[in-house]
Formats: C-alpha cells, structure tokens, sequence
C-alpha cells in the first residue's frame, strides 16, 4: 500500500453546500495531487502540489480549492457542489523516493443531489 | 488530438489467449512510461513501468517505440484476474515539475 487514506470514502451532498475532501500520505513526498475519473475522460488532474502552501490548477479546476499546510495533508474544497461535480476523485502522491512514479489512494465517491 | 490514445475496447479473449494492447502519445519529449491496472470502483495500480530497451515482469511484457511514439503491453496465458481496465501513463518535465498524462484505458475481459 503506498500509505495514502482519503476520507470521506463516500459522500452524498446537496447542490450549493460546501465539500471537503482529505488526502493524508505517510510517505513524505513532496508533490500530491487531485484527479476526478469520469467515463468517456479518463482521470483529469484538479489541482496539485510541489510544496507545503505550494499549488498550482490543474486542467479541470474551476469550481475547486486546494490547501496543503503540511507536507501530509492535501485538501480538495467544492466551494458550491453542483451536480456536475458528482465524480469519484483520487489524492495520488509522487516524489523522488518512488522514482516519480505516481501512486494513488482509495478515491472517493462523491454525489451531488 | 488527445495527447495519450488508447483504444477503449472491450477486450473479450478466453483464457490463456495472447492479448496485445497499445498506447499512442503525441509529444515526443515525453519522458516515462507505465502501464496502470484498475479494477472496477478501485484506485488505478501500477503494473509496470516502461523501458526503452522493453522489459518482462512474468506474464507481461512492455515496450517502448519512440520513433513512432507508442507503448505496447503484451499479456500471454491471460488468466481471469487479468481482467482490468489497463491505463496508459506518459510523464513530461516542465519547470522541474512531472505532469502525468493518462490514456482513457483499455478494458479487457478474460472469458472462461
């Protein structure tokens, strides 16, 4: 397992309400990122992280934030969840110590309502 | 054009069939190459990684053209908990930074 937990595992949320989801790594790596896998697209990067406080957008990033104020800790915030932000997202992390190979955690699912 | 091509399949072969699957990118300076497995409503798994001299893990091997710009994974005596979608992941370098770029999978059933 490459020490990755994502929590919620699973959530059902209201159009308008505010999400939050977290990614914790055990492993140290420096950089850590958001995807959201939909049918027909593949995994699209949300947003990612080469540092604590340290984020750039990804290619589907409107609509989400992202905080990292410690090296273990990545979160991903729907501001105002709508319904085409029902998806399942993975936390994946990378460094130099996996040989910037990409490893992911559980996912988790969200729906919109 | 999509930067990383993979035809979605399905894949139907039965067991113990020889199964070839490729991957096409479009940008040549793409760096590293993987192939992922994800099984279905779990995380996406590395298989194996991709060399330009090709490489052999068991019952997969993978290889690497760079001239014509695609990766190929092959699979012999396919078992049934081969069954998967395979993902083809190509890396690039900008700023000291690794951008990933996943294909959209290929999904293979292994029929008894």
């Amino acid at each position: 397992d490459a020490g990755i937990t994502q929590s919620p595992r699973h959530k059902v949320t209201e159009t308008g309400t505010p999400v939050t989801l977290r990614c914790h790594q055990t492993e140290n790596h420096r950089y850590m990122y958001w995807y959201r896998q939909d049918p027909g697209h593949g995994l699209r990067l949300i947003h990612y992280s080469y540092g604590v406080k340290d984020t750039d957008k990804g290619e589907v990033s409107d609509g989400y934030s992202v905080s990292r104020s410690k090296t273990e800790d990545f979160l991903l915030t729907l501001e105002s969840a709508t319904s085409s932000q029902t998806s399942v997202y993975f936390c994946a992390i990378s460094g130099r110590a996996s040989g910037n190979t990409i490893y992911f955690g559980e996912g988790s699912w969200l729906t919109v309502v | 054009r999509k930067e990383v091509e993979q035809d979605p399949g399905p894949f139907n072969v039965p067991e113990g069939a020889t199964v070839a699957f490729n991957c096409t990118y479009s940008n040549s300076a793409s760096q590293s190459f993987f192939w992922y497995r994800q099984d279905c409503r779990k995380e996406p798994k590395l298989l194996m990684s991709v060399y330009s001299s090709g490489n052999e893990d068991g019952r997969f091997t993978a290889q690497l053209n760079r001239a014509s710009q695609y990766i190929s994974l092959l699979i012999r005596d396919s078992k049934l908990s081969d069954s998967a979608t395979y993902l083809c992941v190509v890396t690039m370098s900008t700023s000291g930074t690794y951008k990933y770029i996943f294909g959209t999978g290929t999904r293979l059933k292994v029929l008894a």
